[in-house]
């Protein structure tokens, strides 16, 4: 079973440019995550979607962060215009609807932004 | 809202020895507490859980302990193989309806010297 796939793995920028993530979930997986990964410390969550809702969305900065998840399934989250303090390792995460489901996640994009 | 301190951050110890890592957390509604490992370069995965009606739980070499009443709960892994050597994270889940939302603490840092 394919696990849940990002894309880039590795993104170099300059400041207040765009840039966007990409994950594919698990299939089956209608619940799914974005995280942010500071070096040195553990996942932050961005937002959570059950199916194509943003059901939690509380901790996105929404001045420049956006997500979608169109039809339910994969998922874009951007940045822009990006900043310094960007810089960071953005995981994607899924699983199963429920309480208690594991949630697997994927190996992560690392963002640098010069 | 839900807070999780992690130590230590760094510890090392002697293949074949054990190794135990502590979280306490702050909301006492918390009912669900996963420990993950992540590998260099890889996205976090879920080793072992607990919910908060059960005191212990054990998977082969690694076993999770939970103490409601002091709010905390910790990790031990015995018999540490180099393949151990990891960052580890725990998180709780505070308690809200049907949401999945977990508050990560900041890493152990493990290294499993041969």
């Amino acid at each position: 079973e394919a696990g849940v796939v990002q894309s880039p793995r590795y993104k170099i920028i300059e400041k207040k440019q765009p840039v966007a993530f990409w994950c594919n979930p698990i299939s089956g997986h209608n619940t799914l995550y974005w995280y942010l990964q500071n070096l040195g410390q553990g996942p932050e969550l961005l937002i959570r979607y059950e199916n194509e809702e943003a059901v939690d969305d509380s901790q996105l900065p929404k001045d420049r962060f956006s997500a979608e998840r169109l039809k339910g399934v994969d998922s874009t989250l951007k940045i822009q215009p990006a900043e310094l303090g960007d810089s960071a390792v953005y995981l994607c995460a899924s699983s199963l609807e429920g309480s208690y489901n594991e949630q697997f996640f994927g190996p992560g994009t690392r963002l640098t932004v010069l | 809202g839900e807070n999780v301190e992690q130590h230590p951050s760094t510890l090392s110890v002697q293949e074949g020895d054990s190794a135990v890592i502590k979280c306490t957390y702050s909301d006492s509604a918390s009912n669900y507490f996963p420990w993950y490992k992540q590998e260099l370069g890889k996205g976090p995965q879920l080793i072992i859980d607990i919910r908060s009606n059960v005191g212990e739980k054990k998977d082969q070499r690694i076993a999770v302990t939970l103490n409601k009443t002091a709010k905390h709960f910790s990790l031990h892994i015995t018999e540490t193989q180099p393949e151990d050597s990891a960052v580890y994270f725990c998180a709780a889940r505070p308690y809200g309806g049907a949401t999945n939302k977990l508050i990560f603490g900041t890493g152990t840092l493990l290294a499993v010297q041969p």
